[in-house]
C-alpha cells in the first residue's frame, strides 16, 4: 500500500516550453501533496505544499508563477514548469500523505522522481 | 542555516562492519522519519519515530530517537552491499512540512 506514482519518470524540452508533471496516490486519498527538487548530490528541498481543492503554499525562494500547481482530485496533483530555462533542470519529487492516517504523524510517501532537463 | 545535521555525509565501509549515522538539530520534531534513496529514485520511508527515547528495528538497522526528541541515529549492523544507498533524515515541524538533513551517503565495498 501507499504507493505514489510520478509521469513522465523523465523528460527532455527546450528551452521556453512548458512541462506537466504528474503525482498521483494509486491506493489512497491525500488531501494534501506536497513538491520537492533535488539537486544532483543534495537533499530534497520543499518547494510547495499542495492542497486539495485550494492554492498551493510556496516555501520562500520558489515563484509560483513559474512553478503553477493543480491539486484537481484527492489522487492527483500537478506541477507545471513554465517557460523553463536550463537552470530549472532538475529532479523533481512528489509525496503523499493518507488520509486518516492514525495519530498526528506525517508520515510522507514519495513518487519515484521526475529528472527535468532543459537544453 | 540547516536544521537538521546529519553525519557523515559520506561514508565508505567495508561488507561486515557496523556503522552509525547521525541526525542532530538544536529544534525539537514531534516524529522524525529515516528514508532511503538509490539513485534517478524517490525516497522510501524506513521508520517513523515518534516518542522520545523510542528504539524501533528493521532487521539489521536499528533506529532510535533522542530523549529529548532533537536528535535520532541509524545503526547498521554487518552492512551489506545491498545497503548502499543515500540515507536521509527527516523530521516532522509540525503543518505538515518535512525539513530533511543532508543526507548520508553510504557506500558497502565488498
Amino acid at each position: 500500500g501507499a504507493v505514489v506514482s510520478q509521469h513522465p519518470s523523465w523528460v527532455i524540452c527546450k528551452s521556453g516550453t512548458s512541462v506537466k508533471i504528474e503525482c498521483r496516490s494509486l491506493d489512497f486519498q491525500a488531501t494534501t501533496m506536497f513538491w520537492y527538487r533535488q539537486f544532483p548530490k543534495q537533499s530534497l528541498m520543499l518547494m510547495a505544499t499542495s492542497n486539495e481543492g485550494s492554492k498551493a503554499t510556496y516555501e520562500q525562494g520558489v515563484e509560483k508563477d513559474k512553478f503553477l500547481i493543480n491539486h484537481a482530485s484527492l489522487t492527483l496533483s500537478t506541477l507545471t514548469v513554465t517557460s523553463a530555462h536550463p537552470e530549472d533542470s532538475s529532479f523533481y519529487i512528489c509525496s503523499a500523505s493518507p488520509l486518516g492516517l492514525a495519530g498526528d504523524v506525517n508520515e510522507q510517501f514519495f513518487g519515484p522522481g521526475t529528472r527535468l532537463t532543459v537544453l | 542555516t540547516q536544521l537538521l545535521e546529519q553525519s557523515p555525509q559520506f561514508l565508505s565501509i567495508q561488507e561486515g562492519e557496523n556503522l552509525t549515522v547521525y541526525c542532530n538539530s538544536s529544534s525539537v520534531f514531534s516524529s522524525l522519519q529515516w528514508y532511503r534513496q538509490e539513485p534517478g529514485e524517490g525516497p522510501v520511508l524506513l521508520v517513523t519515530v515518534v516518542t522520545g527515547g523510542e528504539v524501533k528495528k528493521l532487521k539489521r538497522l536499528t533506529f532510535q530517537f533522542g530523549d529529548a526528541r532533537k536528535d535520532s541515529s541509524l545503526h547498521i549492523t554487518a552492512a551489506q552491499t545491498g545497503d548502499t544507498g543515500l540515507y536521509l533524515c527527516a523530521g516532522d515541524k509540525g503543518a505538515q512540512k518535512l525539513v530533511f538533513g543532508q543526507g548520508t551517503r553510504l557506500t558497502i565495498n565488498p
